[in-house]
């Protein structure tokens, strides 16, 4: 079985500032993937960040950034520069191939404060 | 990027009755496609999985003969919630994977509302 963590339910941050959530998972697959999904209020499910767990380098798309800890089980994103439009849901999941399948956290609701 | 389409966007309907959602990939063929359901403020929690031509994998304590999904192509699959109730409504979400090989990513519909009354 696979396992998904956020601990932070609501997050907030001031506009242009760095703000980090955080995720920690659980997988007996040595091969896996892990993502960063991003929920508007329209509901639509759009992709951050894809890691994957064979890579040591951390992840970088534009202002996203990952810190991904293997030996701990950690996946931690990184927003600089916060932007008003970043205000969103944010659900980590993990994807280990032997499941087919991915599960997700429970999200982390971030609030950015003009 | 990849499009995967949702159709409807939202529906009423009557307790009792069934209704089907479609889920297009609209751009690429998926081999596998997946169902969630989103209660509000929480998370996706998926229903099963599905993939061309052969019979959904339901997760546990999903009804199977309440929700019937048909996966009848490479770019198409449905989902009936059958004799819907109350409890039955909620927000759909189905999401699309190309063929394997291509970093496990899944491309998600814009998601249905559901209301029964």
């Amino acid at each position: 079985a696979q396992t998904v963590t956020q601990s932070q339910p609501e997050m907030s941050v001031q506009e242009a500032e760095t703000v980090t959530l955080s995720c920690t998972y659980d997988t007996s697959e040595s091969d896996y993937y892990l993502f960063w999904y991003k929920q508007p209020p329209s509901r639509q499910m759009i992709l951050v960040i894809r890691q994957e767990a064979y890579k040591q380098q951390n992840a970088t798309e534009n202002r996203f950034s990952v810190n991904f800890q293997k030996a701990a089980k950690s996946f931690s994103l990184k927003i600089s520069d916060s932007q008003l439009g970043d205000a969103a849901m944010y659900f980590c999941a993990a994807d280990s191939g032997g499941y087919q399948k991915v599960t997700f956290g429970t999200g982390t609701k971030l609030q950015v404060i003009p | 990027g990849a499009v995967v389409s949702q159709h409807p966007s939202w529906v009423i309907c009557k307790s009792g009755t069934s209704v089907k959602i479609e889920c297009r990939s609209l751009d690429f063929q998926a081999t596998t496609m997946f169902w969630y359901r989103q209660f509000p403020k929480q998370s996706l929690m998926l229903m099963a999985t599905s993939n061309e031509g052969s019979k959904a994998t339901y997760e546990q304590g999903v009804e199977k003969d309440k929700f019937l999904i048909n996966h009848a192509s490479l770019t198409l699959s449905t989902l009936t919630v059958t004799s819907a109730h109350p409890e039955d409504s909620s927000f759909y979400i189905c999401s699309a994977r190309p063929a394997p090989g291509d970093g496990h990513e899944q491309f998600f519909g814009p998601g249905t509302r559901l209301t029964v009354l």
